[in-house]
């Protein structure tokens, strides 16, 4: 059960694009179409942005988007704005009834 | 409302014993699955537990198991985790969480517990 691997910070500024990444094993990112990607604003709970890989909940702006290849799975957060401002944490779907977060990426936006 | 809402977070000495609830409300509570999830001060998101919507399987992340139990009462809408022997690396924020086919669709704002002597 070791945490999915991010980058610690990203930086981009307003109205660009922004990619985080999230690499694990063939045991979880790479085995399962179950990854999905949660905003945190400080102090706040964890909100879901991103499900089954591509898939976005109803109300979130269609600035984010997700995808994967292989081991390693993407959020793209076109756009920037500076409410996008938070820690992002993918998580996914491990097998045997487990689940496994990233340590996640606080992204910066100039 | 669709709110989960947890309690029972505390400051609590190593070795001993507490137990977390979260209350469901505004939705079909004996239908969904349900986890915890907890997240050190200043750190990521672990994943706990889950139980299945009616509480015939149980799994746990490996640094709980033995320690942690998770358990629901469905008539009363509320989602439970019983922290035994709790140690210093369980000081964390504790949040219940929703499962849809997979995914974690709704939390709760979550409890605190701090174990320290």
């Amino acid at each position: 059960q070791s945490a999915l691997t991010q980058p610690r910070s990203v930086s981009e500024s307003p109205g660009q694009s922004v990619t985080i990444s999230c690499t694990g094993t063939s045991s979880d990112v790479g085995g399962h179409n179950y990854v999905s990607w949660f905003q945190q604003h400080p102090g706040r709970a964890p909100k879901l942005m991103i499900y089954d890989v591509t898939k976005r909940p109803s109300g979130v702006p269609d600035r984010f988007s997700g995808s994967k290849s292989g081991n390693t799975a993407s959020l793209t957060i076109s756009g920037l704005q500076a409410e996008d401002e938070a820690e992002y944490y993918c998580c996914s779907y491990a097998g045997s009834n487990t689940w496994v977060f990233g340590r996640g990426t606080k992204l910066t936006v100039l | 409302q669709v709110q989960l809402l947890e309690s029972g977070g505390g400051v609590v000495q190593p070795g001993t014993s507490l137990r977390l609830s979260c209350a469901a409300s505004g939705f079909t509570f004996k239908s969904y699955g349900m986890h915890w999830v907890r997240q050190a001060p200043g750190k990521g998101l672990e994943w706990v537990a889950v139980i299945w919507y009616d509480g015939s399987d149980k799994y746990y992340a490996d640094s709980v198991k033995g320690r942690f139990s998770i358990s629901r009462d469905n008539p009363k809408n509320t989602l439970f985790l019983q922290m035994n022997n709790v140690r210093a690396e369980d000081t964390a924020a504790y949040y219940c969480a929703r499962e849809d086919t997979w995914h974690f669709d709704l939390w709760g704002r979550g409890t605190l517990v701090t174990v320290s002597s």
